[in-house]
């Protein structure tokens, strides 16, 4: 079955850059996503990733997809305090509608 | 303004007491569902439904209830509500094709004594 695994917390000084890392076991996996939650809020879909994809750039985000190793990553350049919350890593198998599993998200924390 | 709405948003009731969540979109979305966040656990998907009528269980179906009668309505049932069901619940929708982006309600924190 599907399973995604991200570890549990970051922290990051302001200025610097983050990495936030993500495992998932499905091959066939369609869509790999990146959803931010900031306290108190839902989740919003931050950027994704087609499966036949290796790299994404957006602004200071950059995702990389190693679908090898079923490794996913997200890069956040010039990393700011507002970019403090839970990122959460998810796939989407299959055709037509997709089942979408979340990672247990990782919280960012960023020093002034 | 496009939205997911959920109410209530803070909800804290006893053991057995019925109690519904309410769910709406307004984005005419095929698609709906209903998760729950525990710490350590992240999130789980409690049921969802494809469209009116039609409803699935997810991975942690026990406990609730969902109906679809409206395109824009997912109410979540617990017809006995015990203290493991104390989480924040978050009401999703997503419409076909595309990329499957799903749009977030702002969460309801239930607590049940």
């Amino acid at each position: 079955g599907e399973d995604v695994e991200q570890s549990l917390f970051l922290s990051v000084r302001e200025g610097d850059s983050s990495v936030i890392n993500c495992t998932y076991t499905d091959s066939s996996s369609t869509y790999l996503y990146w959803y931010k939650q900031e306290p108190g809020a839902g989740l919003q879909l931050l950027t994704y990733i087609f499966s036949n994809m290796d790299m994404k750039q957006d602004q200071r985000l950059t995702v990389l997809l190693n679908k090898k190793d079923k490794h996913l990553s997200l890069r956040i350049a010039d990393t700011q305090t507002g970019d403090s919350a839970i990122y959460f890593c998810a796939e989407s198998i299959g055709g037509g509608y997709q089942k979408v599993t979340f990672g247990i998200g990782t919280k960012l924390q960023v020093i002034p | 303004e496009a939205q997911v709405t959920q109410n209530p948003r803070y909800l804290i009731t006893v053991t057995g007491k019925k109690l519904t969540v309410t769910c709406s979109q307004n984005m005419n979305h095929e698609y709906m569902s209903w998760y729950r966040q525990d710490p350590g656990l992240g999130l789980r998907q409690i049921y969802y439904s494809m469209n009116v009528e039609v409803t699935d269980k997810g991975d942690v179906p026990e406990g609730y209830k969902v109906s679809r009668k409206e395109k824009r309505n997912f109410p979540l049932i617990l017809e006995s509500p015990s203290p493991n069901q104390t989480s924040l619940y978050f009401c999703a929708s997503s419409p076909y094709g595309q990329n499957n982006e799903q749009f977030f309600g702002p969460g309801t924190r239930l607590t049940v004594l």
